[in-house]
């Protein structure tokens, strides 16, 4: 297996741009969670889906953040206009089931300037 | 909600034994995990233990739940250099859905 795929590995955009990252989860997981990694704020979890479902985003620090999970084998997260404090690392993991060990991708490093 | 500490930071010599501590708040925990996260890397799964286990061991790796106190460990034995990474603890609450809870994490520096 492939593992949780993203795109881009890292994105570099101008303030007031649209960003969108992509997430391909591990074929057969049914929740798939973004989060995101500061220095200052650790691993804060944005928004989480079961099934295709979003279930929280209360994480989700405000309404330029966006989230979809169209089918069971891909999601995106956008964030418009994006602004410098957005820069930071965006993990994307998929969990298979009631153990709900979670699967990390690789990260997309986002640099807002 | 749930609340998970660990210290932030750990060094040791190369050939001893490493424990990294977490702490949680919340009794109903089930799950308990221990992820690895290397330099410009994402999270990796290192071992997880059930609410009803007290021990689990995997190869190097001692992983000790002590839930009177709401207290988790692991151990490497025999510390590595390629152990060097930041080591997180994480705790999955019982019922709803899969939501888990991750500490700050520890980073570990082995000395050569």
């Amino acid at each position: 297996d492939a593992g949780v795929i993203q795109s881009p590995r890292h994105e570099v955009t101008e303030m007031g741009q649209e960003v969108t990252l992509r997430c391909k989860p591990i074929s057969g997981h049914n929740s798939l969670f973004w989060y995101r990694q500061t220095m200052m704020r650790g691993l804060e979890l944005l928004i989480y889906f079961n099934n295709n479902v979003p279930i929280d985003d209360s994480g989700m620090p405000e309404d330029r953040f966006s989230a979809k999970m169209p089918n069971a084998s891909f999601s995106t997260l956008k964030i418009q206009p994006s602004e410098p404090r957005d820069s930071a690392v965006y993990f994307c993991a998929s969990t298979p089931g009631a153990s709900g060990e979670q699967y990390f991708g690789p990260g997309t490093r986002l640099t807002v300037t | 909600g749930e609340d998970v500490e660990q210290s932030l930071f750990l060094s040791v010599r190369e050939g001893d034994s490493s424990v990294i501590n977490c702490t949680y708040t919340d009794s109903s925990s089930t799950y308990l995990y221990w992820y690895k996260q290397e330099p410009g890397a994402g999270l990796q799964l290192l071992t997880y233990i059930f609410s009803n286990m007290d021990m689990k061991q995997d190869q190097r790796l001692t992983v000790l739940l002590n839930k009177k106190d709401k207290h988790l460990s692991l151990r490497i034995a025999d510390t590595q250099t390629g152990d060097s990474a930041i080591y997180f603890c994480a705790v999955r609450l019982s019922g709803g859905y899969q939501k888990v809870t991750f500490g700050i994490g520890t980073k570990l520096q082995v000395i050569p």
